[in-house]
């Protein structure tokens, strides 16, 4: 059964700082990998879709990698500021169904001015 | 193009009764998944609907139930209300043209209240 875990559950830090967010999920045998974002009662936005034969994409201030066979997906933001503040949430498409995404707990991120 | 619609935005009921939520996806997408949101178990899948057949689903009691039709528009059923059906329950429209255009995009949900 997938399991998918993202550490920490919340993270501040200052303006300016780079942000490195954790994605881990128990089965390799995933289609693909996506990153959202979500605002306190809103839906998701997508950020950074990585199909299961790359290694990363970028978009912007967002660099995302994916290592499949480690169980890992590393979310980077460079140079925060206060309107990333907001909470990111993983999510694994199973190898074995196509509209199921399975998703991580997400990280609380505050970036403080 | 318009992003992925969701109808009602806030809906409040009582127990034992029943509620329709109404999802439209973007344009040209033909996939449709609904997901329930809550503070206690996160995001879980309910299931997927493509050319109007259900194609996955969740974990979730018979109660819960959908729906797809032609113009890939989608409903989501869920009857006999209990307090623990109170949730955010989010849609989410793909393309499904091929393995690889299968973003998921989501709209901005129904926040249902059960009292």
């Amino acid at each position: 059964k997938q399991e998918v875990t993202q550490i920490p559950a919340a993270l501040s830090v200052p303006e300016g700082e780079n942000l490195v967010l954790n994605c881990s999920f128990t089965d390799s045998a995933i289609y693909n990998l996506q990153w959202f974002r979500q605002d306190p009662g809103k839906g998701l936005t997508s950020l950074l879709l990585i199909q299961s034969s790359q290694r990363e994409q970028t978009s912007g201030r967002l660099n995302a990698s994916l290592d499949k066979s480690s169980g890992r997906s590393t979310l980077y933001i460079a140079a925060s500021q206060p309107g990333d503040s907001a909470t990111y949430l993983c999510a694994v498409r199973p190898g074995d169904s196509w509209g199921k995404l399975q998703f991580g707990a997400g990280t609380q991120v505050v970036v403080t001015p | 193009k318009a992003g992925v619609t969701q109808t009602p935005r806030y809906l409040i009921k009582t127990r034992g009764q029943q509620v329709t939520l109404s999802c439209s996806p973007i344009s040209g997408h033909r996939s449709v998944s609904w997901y329930q949101q809550t503070p206690g178990q996160g995001l879980q899948f309910l299931f997927e609907y493509f050319s109007e057949t259900q194609r996955n689903k969740g974990n979730f009691p018979g109660r819960f139930s959908g729906r797809q039709f032609s113009n890939s528009r989608s409903e989501m059923n869920v009857s006999t209300l209990e307090l623990g059906d109170s949730a955010l329950y989010l849609c989410a429209s793909s393309p499904r043209d091929s393995i690889r255009d299968n973003e998921q995009f989501f709209g901005p949900g129904t926040r249902l209240t059960v009292l």
